[in-house]
């Protein structure tokens, strides 16, 4: 199994919404990221977490908070989101502690801030 | 990590090879170069990486020159399904930092 799960798919909220993405992979990978892609633009780092802890916050806005509960799980909590977060929202997983591995990618969610 | 350059976009003929250049001047010496490629509305997919020799999977080619500040992937003979903006990312093999350029968006035309 070489997949990284996320839901939903779609989701479109309000800004006084509070949601979750959720990102599920079970390949032993122990690290795990999220990134954000607006349109036409590449993917931008947000999180990483690496042995459920959180190793990189790329200053993402206390909007956006991760969260790690185990080492198969990833969520993305989010709450009190404008307009201009609506992106694809992409989970990530890699092997860690091991050099040069690839990273794999979920499909993405497509979050829509009304 | 190193900051790379890549050509916004290429039309290539499908059943030709496609060779994608890069450019990454400021490479160290224990900076790999990988290359992904997102096919549209889905998440980036892995295709190569290398340190400084030349590698070849399934999927593609990767040349990486002798002083190692450029590269080009060879995508043997390219197909309508490898339509997709192709990153070129330049990173040191420790840490999980994955830093996506501009990339190239690559068109196959029948």
């Amino acid at each position: 199994d070489t997949e990284v799960t996320q839901t939903p798919k779609h989701l479109v909220m309000g800004m006084t919404n509070k949601k979750s993405l959720k990102c599920e992979q079970h390949m032993g990978h122990r690290a795990m990221y999220w990134y954000k892609q607006k349109a036409k633009k590449p993917p931008e780092l947000m999180f990483v977490y690496s042995y459920e802890k959180l190793s990189i916050n790329e200053s993402v806005p206390s909007r956006f908070s991760p969260e790690c509960p185990n080492s198969s799980l990833l969520n993305l909590h989010l709450h009190a989101l404008q307009p201009e977060d609506s992106a694809l929202y992409l989970c990530a997983s890699s092997q860690e502690r091991q050099m040069n591995t690839e990273a794999f990618f979920g499909q993405g969610t497509r979050l829509t801030v009304v | 990590d190193a900051k790379t350059t890549q050509p916004t976009s290429m039309d290539c003929a499908e059943g030709r090879a496609a060779n994608l250049p890069c450019n990454h001047s400021t490479i160290s010496g224990n900076e790999y170069v990988y290359w992904y490629r997102q096919i549209h509305s889905q998440g980036p997919q892995y295709i190569i990486h290398g340190l400084k020799n030349n590698e070849t999977n399934e999927m593609a080619s990767l040349i990486i020159t002798e002083d190692r500040k450029s590269s080009t992937l060879i995508l043997p003979h390219a197909t309508l399904r490898d339509t997709a903006v192709y990153y070129c990312i330049v990173k040191r093999p420790a840490g999980n930092k994955l830093t996506f350029g501009g990339g190239t968006r690559v068109l196959v035309k029948p």
